[in-house]
């Protein structure tokens, strides 16, 4: 079982719809989730992060995250084309001292 | 802008050459990290740098050897590259756990 996995893709969406990412993870023992961005070519950039169960927003983008499932997510709503990239999930643990990367789902938002 | 310096950009190398890829960070971070990236299989650390003076080994250290030269420039040096090696490689710097800010990254290819 991969550490961090996340669901295949590529996923495809229509403009102002929303978008709905998911990750899972192997470790109970990981702190903390983060979600990168990023464009063909590109390097990735940090969009969002949580730590604790539940949601948490930030403008169009939502993360939540249920440790007693594992399970992380990424909501996109009112997706744009300019979303339109591989978003990747990665998470922490502290003992390890690193970030552990799944490999991404890319994402295309229809005009 | 601040950020995270990655040379060089592109390089092509034959079997059996050596290089070292260069990065440097001007936001004062303590930590560094080098990872690769491979078609749909995510970003894989190959080492890692917690503080200035201290290196450690990721999830794919083989063939690769690195020095943290200061605290704002962390080497990777690849002694006797291989096919095998021919990836994208990023270079990032983090002060809190997870928020990572990479370089633009380096494409390298091993004839």
């Amino acid at each position: 079982q991969k550490e961090v996995e996340q669901n295949s893709g590529p996923l495809s969406v229509p403009e102002g719809a929303i978008a709905s990412l998911n990750c899972t993870y192997s470790d109970r023992g990981s702190q903390s989730f983060f979600w990168y961005r990023q464009y063909s070519g590109k390097s990735p950039e940090l969009i969002m992060f949580i730590y604790s169960n539940g949601d948490k927003e930030d403008g169009r983008f939502t993360a939540q995250l249920n440790k007693a499932s594992q399970y992380v997510s990424l909501l996109i709503r009112d997706s744009q084309p300019s979303d339109s990239a591989t978003y990747l999930c990665a998470v922490y643990r502290g003992s390890a001292r690193q970030l552990t990367f799944g490999s991404g789902t890319q994402l295309t938002v229809l005009p | 802008n601040a950020g995270v310096t990655q040379t060089p950009k592109f390089q092509v190398l034959k079997t059996g050459q050596s290089m070292t890829l260069q990065c440097a960070q001007d936001m004062n971070h303590n930590s560094m990290y080098w990872y690769r990236q491979d078609p749909g299989m995510g970003l894989r650390l190959i080492y890692y740098s917690a503080s200035e003076g201290t290196t450690d080994k990721g999830e794919v250290p083989n063939g690769y050897n690195v020095s943290r030269l200061n605290k704002r420039e962390f080497s990777l040096r690849l002694e006797s590259a291989a096919p095998s090696q021919t990836s994208v490689y990023f270079c990032a710097s983090s002060e809190a756990p997870g928020g990572y800010t990479f370089g633009s990254g380096t494409r390298l290819t091993v004839v």
